[in-house]
């Protein structure tokens, strides 16, 4: 079974320190995606990256960056946390051409 | 800009009914697929069904189905003999078909309760 795990599944923080969300895949994906999860709201695409090095913006990417080195590591980066950017943070993985996206359990960001 | 709409917040059934999940979509293309997703509460989000746009019959995965109107944009999940285990929050979301990386857009949700 593909796992992806997250760094943490809770995480409080103190608006302006700078946060690193953390996701490893074991399956060998090339794609990952990182959303955030909000009541109301449902889940919106942060950012994605295709491959090694590749990013692409999704529909929310202000306030954030990522990173991606290896291909198994994804990170989520909040330059400045800021209150509004308490939330749940989910990261995906799946295949090249695949449609079927793999979570991983989640972390609940609260910044105070 | 694809959207995807969850009418109902909350929905509650009693084992072993029946229950049906609205899911409405927009989009101007024409190969796409559709997915349920579920998320237990505490648990990760795991894929319920999918369905791909060009073909006409409806998706079906042990008790859940779909009912797919592609000419009135429509994908409504159908649990039948509900379980308790089916307590979870539901998510309807819309893949294109192109594009270098499948992206998600999801609807809003729809929190489901199954009571004895």
């Amino acid at each position: 079974d593909v796992k992806v795990t997250q760094s943490s599944r809770y995480l409080v923080k103190r608006t302006g320190e700078k946060v690193f969300l953390e996701c490893v895949q074991d399956m060998d994906h090339e794609n990952m995606f990182w959303y955030r999860q909000d009541p109301g709201l449902g889940l919106r695409l942060i950012y994605f990256s295709y491959d090694v090095k590749m990013k692409e913006k999704g529909d929310i990417p202000e306030g954030y960056s990522v990173s991606r080195e290896k291909k198994e590591r994804f990170s989520l980066i909040l330059e400045s946390a800021s209150t509004n950017q308490t939330s749940m943070y989910l990261c995906a993985s799946s295949s090249l051409g695949g449609t079927k996206q793999y979570f991983g359990p989640g972390t609940r960001l609260t910044v105070t | 800009a694809q959207t995807v709409t969850q009418s109902q917040p909350e929905m509650s059934v009693q084992e072993a009914e029946t229950v049906t999940l609205s899911c409405t979509y927009d989009t101007s293309e024409n190969n796409y697929y559709l997915f349920w997703y579920k998320q237990p509460p505490s648990r990760q989000m795991i894929l319920v069904i999918r369905q791909e746009a060009y073909k006409q019959q409806n998706a079906t995965e042990n008790r859940f189905s779909v009912n797919f109107q592609k000419a009135a944009k429509s994908f409504s999940l159908k649990i039948s003999d509900s379980q308790l285990g089916d307590t979870a929050m539901y998510f309807c979301a819309f893949m294109s078909n192109t594009g270098t990386a499948s992206k998600l857009t999801f609807g809003t949700g729809t929190r489901l309760q199954v009571t004895l």
